[in-house]
């Protein structure tokens, strides 16, 4: 079963806005990460948040993590048409010998119209 | 500076046959990763093998075999294909070090499969 679920499953916004992606986990984590994909191509890596962290910022991303509820978001903010592409939002799970397997979420479809 | 690289990128594949898909890495990482990613399913793991030698199950790896032939390279086998297993299929590559977890994950472009 998924780990990650994330809301909302697709999301339209003219370039300018800002763009809110949500994603709820169900058991402890190590840490979150956020992927993006653009269409036809493999993910990249674009920010990890550790679980004793609460908030992060990486150019024009940021992302909190909130443990008490099992979620975090990702905001980019200034959007631009080259961020339209999916967003994943991907669980490592802590201790075991998972090393550093990660469950992702279900993604949100980010489309930014010029 | 290849990063993760997976071939074929396409395939087309008759119910009953078989084919191995190929991935190599050089970041010399020690864990590899291979995922299915069906539309509205996210990425599931079907295998993944956390150093030479070791490969160990995932979410979904019924209809699959794995060899990790070296550090750089991890193949995944269907031995006999069937429909179900139509999809695109990602290989991945991290540090993954004992008792480390906050390593992110390097992927490649994927192999679209299908499967007739």
């Amino acid at each position: 079963s998924q780990q990650g679920e994330e809301d909302p499953q697709a999301l339209s916004i003219q370039e300018g806005e800002n763009a809110t992606m949500n994603c709820s986990y169900k058991t402890s984590i190590n840490n979150l990460q956020w992927y993006r994909q653009n269409s036809g191509r493999g993910l990249v890596h674009l920010i990890l948040i550790r679980s004793n962290e609460r908030e992060k910022h990486s150019g024009r991303l940021r992302v909190t993590l909130d443990t008490s509820k099992k979620s975090s978001s990702l905001l980019i903010t200034a959007s631009r048409a080259a961020d339209t592409a999916s967003y994943f939002c991907a669980t490592a799970h802590a201790g075991g010998t998972s090393y550093g397997k990660l469950t992702f979420g279900q993604g949100t479809i980010l489309t930014v119209h010029p | 500076n290849a990063g993760v690289t997976q071939t074929p990128k396409f395939q087309v594949l008759k119910t009953g046959q078989s084919m191995t898909l190929q991935c190599a890495q050089d970041m010399n990482h020690n864990s590899m990763y291979w995922y299915r990613q069906d539309p509205g399913m996210g990425l599931r793991l079907i295998y993944y093998s956390a150093s030479e030698g070791t490969t160990d199950k995932g979410e979904v790896p019924n209809g699959y075999n794995v060899s990790r032939l070296n550090k750089r390279e991890f193949s995944l086998r269907l031995e006999s294909a069937a429909p179900s297993q139509t999809s695109v299929y990602f290989c991945a590559s991290s540090e993954g070090l004992w008792g480390v977890h906050d390593q992110p994950q390097h992927f490649g472009d994927g192999t679209r499969l299908s499967i007739l």
